[in-house]
């Protein structure tokens, strides 16, 4: 079975200052790992993914993040936050066979305030 | 290209009630997801079609909700009777065939049974 914990359910960070949201995951083998982002009124839009290549991941708007499997971590970091970033946002796993990839779990989320 | 639609976006009804959510995946995606996240809880997976077909359904809380995807296009998630505790937002996902693990989610319907 896998797990995804989200550690602090609320962020604030000052406009210019690094942000980093923390995303620990539980699974018997490493999974595909995700960040999603969900700003006021829309819909959950992908911001980067781990799919067992590359360990540091690229994804949208700035945003990186590192698979540590010693660590079962996966942390999502800014270096300098935007007005912009104010959002909530998801880890998710999902296995890694065809049968298992399309159950994503989620952790219960960060809510992103973003202060000037 | 257009992304994933959801009907209506909100959607207020009285406890006993009927409701039918409605979700037009991306055009030629074959994976159809629901998830639904409770006030305060985690997003929760609900099931899986793979064109018309159910995929996994392991999600669905009880046979109040029932799912359907006419043709493999669109789908709709009917809860009948709606309960209180089936308040919260429904989102639907799409994938393609290739690339399956990367979900493409809709602003979700929020539904409040009052």
């Amino acid at each position: 079975a896998q797990s995804v914990t989200q550690l602090g359910s609320h962020v604030s960070v000052s406009e210019g200052a690094l942000v980093l949201l923390r995303c620990n995951y539980s699974s018997s083998v490493p999974p595909y790992l995700f960040w999603y982002v969900q700003y006021p009124n829309q819909g959950l839009q992908l911001l980067l993914k781990y799919t067992s290549a590359a360990t540091l991941v690229k994804g949208i708007n700035g945003f990186e993040a590192e698979f540590k499997k010693s660590e079962t971590s996966f942390h999502l970091t800014k270096p300098s936050a935007h007005m912009s970033d104010a959002a909530e946002y998801f880890c998710a796993v999902s296995g890694v066979t065809t049968d298992s990839w399309g159950k994503l779990q989620f952790g219960a989320g960060t809510q992103v305030v973003v202060t000037p | 290209e257009a992304g994933v639609t959801q009907f209506p976006s909100h959607s207020v009804i009285e406890k006993g009630q009927t409701v039918t959510l409605r979700c037009d995946p991306i055009s030629g995606h074959d994976n159809l997801y629901w998830y639904r996240r409770v006030m305060g809880k985690e997003i929760k997976f609900l099931l899986h079609f793979v064109k018309e077909s159910k995929q996994d359904e392991s999600g669905m809380p009880n046979n109040r909700f029932l799912a359907e995807r006419t043709g493999g296009t669109y789908s709709t998630l009917k809860v009948q009777p709606a309960e209180l505790e089936d308040s919260g937002v429904y989102f639907c996902a799409s994938s393609y065939s290739g690339g399956a693990y990367i979900q493409y989610f809709g602003a979700g319907t929020r539904l409040s049974v009052l």
